[in-house]
């Protein structure tokens, strides 16, 4: 079956710390797409790439879409308190999600 | 835009009795609308999707008698969980997707207690 990896599990970082976190697939996917939850609230989609090779930026948060289309990475530069949270790579083929196992962000202030 | 809601946000209630969470699109209509499950600390589980104006495709070890879902209109869906027990206990969410777009857009989550 298809394989995701995500990592790192966690992270302390120091504010204004750039911040860097992965996902990679033992399966090619179409789409992939980036989420933030905090706790007890819904996942708010922060980045969604389509092309392969894609690099995209919301902010201070950059995502490329791996050339292979089995990888993706998320930035985020410059990290402040409310960056606190779960991040999930969820990449997507047929319009169903995958969900990484998610890396929780903790920064000092 | 790309609004989702979910009510209640919270329910508790007695082993045997169902529940029923509702998930609507607030600004666009959705074709496709998921439900997952979120235990503690971990990821969101597909439980699952559902089109509109036809049967859900429920993933596999849910059991569809258990998790009725209801997909009325572009904006509603709606997911009962029946003769709830405490192991049904869980952080239950929707997502919907616009139509002609791959993304999801995520409701609040409905958080629910068994006892």
């Amino acid at each position: 079956g298809q394989q995701l990896n995500q990592s790192p599990q966690s992270m302390f970082i120091q504010e204004g710390e750039d911040v860097s976190m992965n996902c990679t697939s033992s399966s090619i996917f179409n789409t992939w797409l980036w989420y933030k939850q905090d706790p007890g609230e819904g996942p708010v989609l922060l980045i969604a790439l389509y092309k392969a090779g894609e690099l995209t930026s919301n902010g201070r948060l950059t995502a490329q879409f791996g050339i292979t289309r089995k990888d993706s990475f998320l930035n985020i530069s410059a990290s402040i308190p409310s960056d606190v949270g779960i991040y999930f790579c969820a990449p997507s083929n047929d319009y169903k999600l995958s969900f990484g196992a998610g890396t929780t962000v903790t920064v000092r202030a | 835009g790309a609004v989702v809601s979910q009510h209640p946000s919270w329910v508790i209630c007695k082993s045997g009795t169902s529940v029923k969470i509702e998930c609507r699109s607030l600004d666009f209509q959705a074709t496709t609308m998921f439900w997952y499950r979120q235990f503690p600390k971990q990821s969101l589980m597909l439980m699952a999707t559902s089109n509109e104006g036809s049967k859900a495709t429920y993933e596999q070890g849910v059991e569809k008698d258990k998790f009725l879902i209801n997909h009325a209109s572009l904006t509603l869906s709606t997911l009962t969980v029946t003769s709830a027990h405490p192991e049904d206990s869980s952080f239950y969410i929707c997502s919907a997707r616009p139509i002609a777009q791959e993304t999801q857009y995520f409701g609040p989550g409905t958080r629910l207690l068994v006892l």
